[in-house]
């Protein structure tokens, strides 16, 4: 069965300081791959998606991520963090019929 | 086109009553999804529809709950004789076609007391 694990369930850094969030999925095919943003009581918004055309994937407000095949991983980086970037991201993957498979989230805090 | 719609964002109702929930995805868009989201969870999936047949509901989705998409366009969630343990956030999701993203709406907070 596909699933998602993300690693640390709440991250804090400072402001301008590098982020990294963590994603490792289970897939027996090549998986469909998303994270979401989610603001307090918000919905979810799409940062970004893999669907094998790059293993480098560039998403809004500067987050990217990387899909590797040999470490099952999907990690979301930014650069520089602000503090509008406080919120709970999660990674998900498309299973049948395009449902998705979420982590249990990542909070993440910016400190000023 | 204003993106997925989801009417009420809040509703608080006494155990055992019923409520329904509607949502309005974006109109070109013929897969529907619903998810339940708990504190501190991540979003867990509830059933889904392309265009009005209702194709797969999780083991979630208990006798007590119902969905429908009439039409193929707006769906609405109900769920029967609510319990305390069906407070949470509903979301609900459209999309193209498979393994597109998903478009989220902002989601009904339901609050069973």
């Amino acid at each position: 069965a596909q699933s998602v694990t993300q690693l640390g369930s709440h991250v804090s850094v400072s402001e301008g300081a590098l982020v990294l969030l963590r994603c490792n999925y289970s897939s027996s095919v090549p998986p469909y791959l998303f994270w979401y943003v989610q603001y307090p009581n918000q919905g979810l918004q799409l940062l970004l998606k893999y669907t094998s055309a790059a293993t480098l994937v560039k998403g809004i407000n500067g987050f990217e991520a990387e899909f590797k095949k040999s470490e099952t991983s999907f990690h979301l980086t930014k650069p520089s963090a602000h503090m509008s970037d406080a919120a709970e991201y999660f990674c998900a993957v498309s299973v049948g019929g395009g449902k998705l498979i979420f982590g249990q989230g990542t909070e993440l805090s910016v400190k000023p | 086109d204003t993106g997925v719609s989801q009417d009420p964002r809040h509703k608080i109702t006494k155990r055992g009553q019923n409520v329904t929930f509607r949502c309005d995805p974006i109109s070109e868009h013929n897969r529907l999804y619903w998810y339940r989201q708990t504190l501190g969870q991540g979003p867990e999936f509830l059933t889904y529809f392309q265009n009005e047949a209702q194709l797969e509901k999780s083991r979630l989705l208990s006798d007590r709950f119902s969905a429908e998409r009439p039409k193929g366009s707006f769906s609405t969630l109900e769920i029967q004789r609510t319990e305390q343990g069906d407070s949470a956030m509903y979301l609900c999701a459209s999309s193209w076609r498979e393994n597109t993203e998903a478009f989220f709406g902002q989601g009904t907070r339901l609050t069973v007391v």
